[in-house]
């Protein structure tokens, strides 16, 4: 089944604490992206990936980092998670041409005290 | 980046058809409309995109107006499951693919 895993899925942790939110996908798409979303604030790009190496930021990447060193996987990591951090995060997929019609994942809920 | 304007909600009757409108007057001839759903607690879900023509599909319609500055999403028989938030947005390649997701319309949908 074509789809976009995430994990964990629900997530609390500490402020400082490292933490990495995996996302891997099985369509060998190129293009994937990480979003948050928070209430009344909707979904808000953090970071996005064009193909293997190629990353750059979204609309609010502070406080994330990402990397794609495989095409099919695409981590978000938060080297010093803070409670605003607390969030839905989507971690999503699609073919680079055309209309780039995305495939999200499930979401991972993570909460930071 | 451009930007769509949507209802903060509406509501239907089940098994009645609904037009979700959505207006994009900054919209770039590159742009694409895409529209995608989030039903509750579940990450959004595509639905339907197109450029310049009318859209059909098995979840839905697409009318794009002639001058492309407003589309309309029309669901043919609304069902129970069809209750979500649906997003209109625009994409395209010029803006690296950037999905600028809106506050979206909260559909409603009665027994």
């Amino acid at each position: 089944e074509a789809q976009v895993t995430q994990n964990p899925r629900y997530l609390i942790t500490v402020t400082g604490k490292k933490l990495t939110v995996t996302c891997s996908q099985n369509m060998n798409h190129e293009y994937m992206s990480w979003y948050r979303q928070d209430p009344g604030l909707g979904l808000r790009q953090i970071y996005y990936s064009m193909n293997v190496e190629v990353t750059d930021k979204g609309d609010v990447p502070e406080g994330y980092k990402v990397s794609r060193k495989e095409k099919r996987n695409f981590p978000l990591i938060l080297e010093s998670p803070s409670p605003n951090q607390t969030s839905l995060y989507f971690c999503a997929s699609s073919l680079a041409t055309g209309a780039n019609v995305l495939t999200f994942g499930a979401g991972s809920r993570l909460t930071v005290l | 980046d451009a930007k769509t304007t949507q209802p903060n909600s509406m509501e239907s009757n089940e098994e009645e058809p609904v037009h979700l409108p959505c207006n994009h007057s900054t919209i770039s001839g590159t742009d694409y409309i895409h529209w995608y759903r989030q039903l509750p607690s579940q990450g959004p879900e595509y639905v339907i995109h197109g450029l310049t023509s009318n859209v059909n599909n098995r979840m839905a319609s697409l009318a794009i107006a002639e001058d492309r500055k407003s589309s309309t999403l029309i669901l043919h028989r609304a069902t129970l499951r069809d209750a979500a938030v649906y997003y209109c947005i625009l994409s395209s390649r010029d803006s690296s693919y950037k999905l600028i997701f809106g506050s979206g319309t909260r559909l409603l949908v009665r027994p």
